[in-house]
């Protein structure tokens, strides 16, 4: 099982709210990543991450913003939510190399709803 | 990444045996095929994944054409537990920006008692 664990996992908060998802994994994994699902569609990629200090944007445009300072650590902030940014957020990780250590794993996801 | 072809669902009797096929006629020499799965409100969940030869674990098996055209996973014994949407992913062997995972639409199966 992957030990990689996001918070909050569900969170309810009004629009203009600054929000940040955390995201924390202890498998010492260089690249993270950050996905956005609605509910019953498919996951798209927002932002990803290969190291510290090291941020792209992902295929899926996204007002939300990400921060790599220490390895463990990639937490997704909104300055200022709205009803729009409603959607489960899912954090991942994977290591180097090729086959097994090319492998994704994902936390369990963060529930957002704007109202 | 090539693209991957799944039924939009499948239904499963508990107990026996589901095999989910994914066809990937357009994988590459060094694209390794994967598959997760995703519980209703869970993150997607890694399975298995394979290159060229069958692969096993305590999950599941994954069975490769020897073409690479297309794949198939088998859960030996479904339980109830095991009723979520399953993705079928081709993906290059390095995480860089060329070889992000992408989900398609996946195989949502059923298991009924």
């Amino acid at each position: 099982e992957a030990d990689i664990y996001q918070t909050p996992r569900y969170l309810v908060i009004g629009t203009g709210k600054k929000i940040t998802l955390e995201c924390s994994q202890t498998m010492g994994h260089d690249k993270m990543y950050w996905y956005q699902q609605d509910p019953g569609m498919e996951l798209h990629l927002i932002h990803y991450s290969y190291g510290v200090n090291s941020t792209e944007k992902g295929d899926l445009s996204s007002e939300s913003t990400v921060s790599r300072i220490r390895t463990e650590h990639f937490p997704l902030t909104l300055e200022s939510a709205r009803p729009s940014h409603t959607s489960q957020y899912l954090c991942a990780s994977s290591g180097t190399g090729t086959g097994v250590g090319n492998t994704i794993y994902f936390g369990e996801g963060s529930w957002l709803t704007v109202v | 990444d090539a693209k991957t072809t799944q039924p939009p669902s499948m239904d499963c009797a508990e107990g026996r045996a589901a095999n989910l096929p994914c066809n990937h006629s357009t994988i590459s020499g060094n694209e390794y095929v994967y598959w997760y799965r995703q519980i209703h409100s869970q993150g997607p969940q890694y399975i298995i994944h394979g290159l060229k030869n069958n692969e096993t674990n305590e999950m599941a098996s994954l069975i490769i054409t020897e073409d690479r055209k297309s794949s198939t996973l088998i859960l030996p014994h479904a339980t109830l537990r095991d009723t979520a949407v399953y993705y079928c992913i081709v993906r290059g062997p390095y995480n860089n920006a060329g070889n992000m995972l992408t989900f398609g639409g996946g195989t949502r199966l059923m298991v009924k008692p």
